[in-house]
C-alpha cells in the first residue's frame, strides 16, 4: 500500500461545477497537508496549506483534513476552465522531513 | 512566479552519459530540494540541501549527487544515465529548516530530461 493514494482521473466537469478532489494516507505521523496545482509542463504551485483537522478556505478553494480517517479533500467552487490542471496532494510529518506526494488528479473543466 | 528558475528546460542525453541540472532558488531561501517526477506520477524526493550541506536523501542511488552554493544556486548531477532516469526534475526552495515554513516549497518549472 502506498503512503498516499490519489485517484489519477481524469475528472471532467462543466464550468461552474463544484469539484471535490481527495487523498487518503496511511502514515498517522503526517501533520502538514498541502495541495499543489500543476499545469502542463510547469512546476507545482502551492494552493493550500493546512496543519490541523478541519476546514480552511481561500477564495473558491476549501481544504478539508480529517486526521481520524486519514483523508484530505480539496473543494473548488464555481470551477473555471483555467482550473484545468493536475492537482497534487502532499503531506509531511514536519520539521526536517520532506514531502510525500500523491500521483495527482487531472481535472478538466469544460466551458 | 515563484522566483525559482531552472536550466535547461529540456535536455536529451544517451544512456551512460552524465548530466548537470541547475537551479537558482528564491532569494533568502536557504533550503533547496530536488524532486524527480516521472510521467503520470507525483514528485519523488531525491535530496535536500541546507546551507550547502546535504541533510536528507530519498531512495535514489549515489550516482545522483548535488551541490548547493552560497549564492542560492544549486546543481543536480546524474552519472551513468539510465533510460528510467527520463523524467521532469524539479527544484524547490523553502525559507528554513525544522519549522513549519520548511513545508512550504516553491517549485521551479523543471528540467525535462530524456534519456535515449
Amino acid at each position: 500500500q502506498k503512503e498516499v493514494e490519489q485517484d489519477p482521473g481524469p475528472l471532467s466537469v462543466p464550468e461552474g461545477a463544484i469539484v471535490s478532489l481527495n487523498c487518503t494516507y496511511s502514515n498517522s505521523a503526517f501533520q502538514y497537508f498541502m495541495w499543489y496545482r500543476q499545469y502542463s509542463r510547469k512546476g507545482p504551485e502551492l494552493l493550500m496549506y493546512t496543519y490541523s483537522s478541519g476546514n480552511k478556505e481561500d477564495g473558491r478553494f476549501t481544504a478539508q483534513v480529517d486526521k481520524s480517517s486519514k483523508y484530505i479533500s480539496l473543494f473548488i467552487r464555481d470551477s473555471q476552465p483555467s482550473d484545468s490542471a493536475t492537482y497534487l496532494c502532499a503531506m509531511t510529518v514536519g520539521g526536517y522531513s520532506t514531502l510525500t506526494f500523491g500521483k495527482g488528479t487531472m481535472l478538466l473543466v469544460s466551458p | 512566479e515563484t522566483g525559482v528558475t531552472q536550466s535547461p528546460t529540456h535536455l536529451i542525453k544517451t544512456r551512460g552519459q552524465q548530466v548537470t541540472l541547475r537551479c537558482s532558488s528564491q532569494s533568502g531561501h536557504n533550503t533547496v530540494s530536488w524532486y524527480q517526477q516521472a510521467l503520470g506520477q507525483g514528485p519523488q524526493f531525491i535530496f535536500q540541501y541546507y546551507r550547502e550541506e546535504e541533510n536528507g536523501r530519498g531512495n535514489f542511488p549515489p550516482r545522483f549527487s548535488g551541490l548547493q552554493f552560497p549564492n542560492y544556486s544549486s546543481e543536480l548531477n546524474v552519472n551513468a544515465l539510465e533510460l528510467d532516469d527520463s523524467a521532469l526534475y524539479l527544484c524547490a526552495s523553502s525559507e528554513g529548516q525544522g519549522g513549519p515554513t520548511n513545508e512550504k516549497l516553491f517549485f521551479g518549472s523543471g528540467t525535462q530530461l530524456s534519456v535515449l
